[in-house]
């Protein structure tokens, strides 16, 4: 399969705690991207890394990046009730224009 | 507003039945796309089109076809060959090739695609 794998599938946290996760892939890219879905609805850029930087934040985001290992993470700090969703990773292969999904990791944040 | 429209929202459809999803977009977008989503999983590619007049197939592209007339408009039709068109289907698009290209999406609302 082309697609990324992302863990863990799903995580439970309390409002304030912060979540962490992860993504693998499998090829070289040019970026890597994260998205935020709502249950039936559709995506939400949350936040973009280049293959040359190693991280990037964005309010309560912090996005790691490390090209030697295939891997990003993904923390949200201080997590809040309205942050749960499904949140997924996907990279843009280099010389193409297709951006390649993960399988998504679902977050539940109890108030 | 400028965004991604998806119509319908919701669809039923019996065996051996075509169906074709709406997916317009106001945002002055080079590049559309299609992706399938299974409960549970991630974003599978259908069909892509960088410019009008022209698209290719993604990962899953059978029992699917697309057209792309107008810069706005990407309408996909899930055709009786497809073996298991339940799904929920996102259209997306994002501003095309280009140096400056990010490749960011931006999406539609979806549609949820329903056989009986």
């Amino acid at each position: 399969s082309q697609q990324g794998e992302e863990d863990p599938q799903a995580l439970s946290i309390q409002e304030g705690e912060n979540a962490t996760m992860n993504c693998s892939y499998k090829t070289s890219i040019n970026n890597l991207q994260w998205y935020r879905q709502n249950s039936g609805r559709g995506l939400v850029h949350l936040i973009l890394i280049r293959s040359n930087e190693r991280e990037k934040h964005s309010g309560r985001l912090r996005v790691t990046l490390d090209t030697s290992k295939k891997s990003s993470s993904l923390l949200i700090t201080a997590s809040r009730a309205a942050d749960t969703a499904s949140y997924f990773c996907a990279t843009l292969w280099i010389n193409t224009d297709k951006l390649i999904f993960g399988t998504g990791t679902r977050l539940q944040v109890f108030p | 507003d400028g965004g991604i429209t998806q119509s319908p929202k919701y669809l039923f459809r019996k065996e051996g039945q075509n169906v074709t999803l709406s997916c317009e977009q106001n945002l002055n977008h080079d590049a559309m796309y299609w992706y399938r989503q299974d409960p549970g999983q991630g974003l599978r590619l259908i069909y892509y089109s960088q410019i009008v007049n022209d698209f290719q197939k993604g990962d899953i592209a059978e029992g699917y076809s697309v057209s792309r007339e107008k810069k706005e408009s990407f309408p996909l039709t899930v055709t009786s060959a497809q073996k298991n068109p339940t799904a929920f289907y996102l259209c997306a698009s994002s501003p095309g090739q280009g140096r400056t290209n990010t490749g960011e999406l931006f999406f539609g609302e979806g549609s949820r695609l329903t056989v009986l």
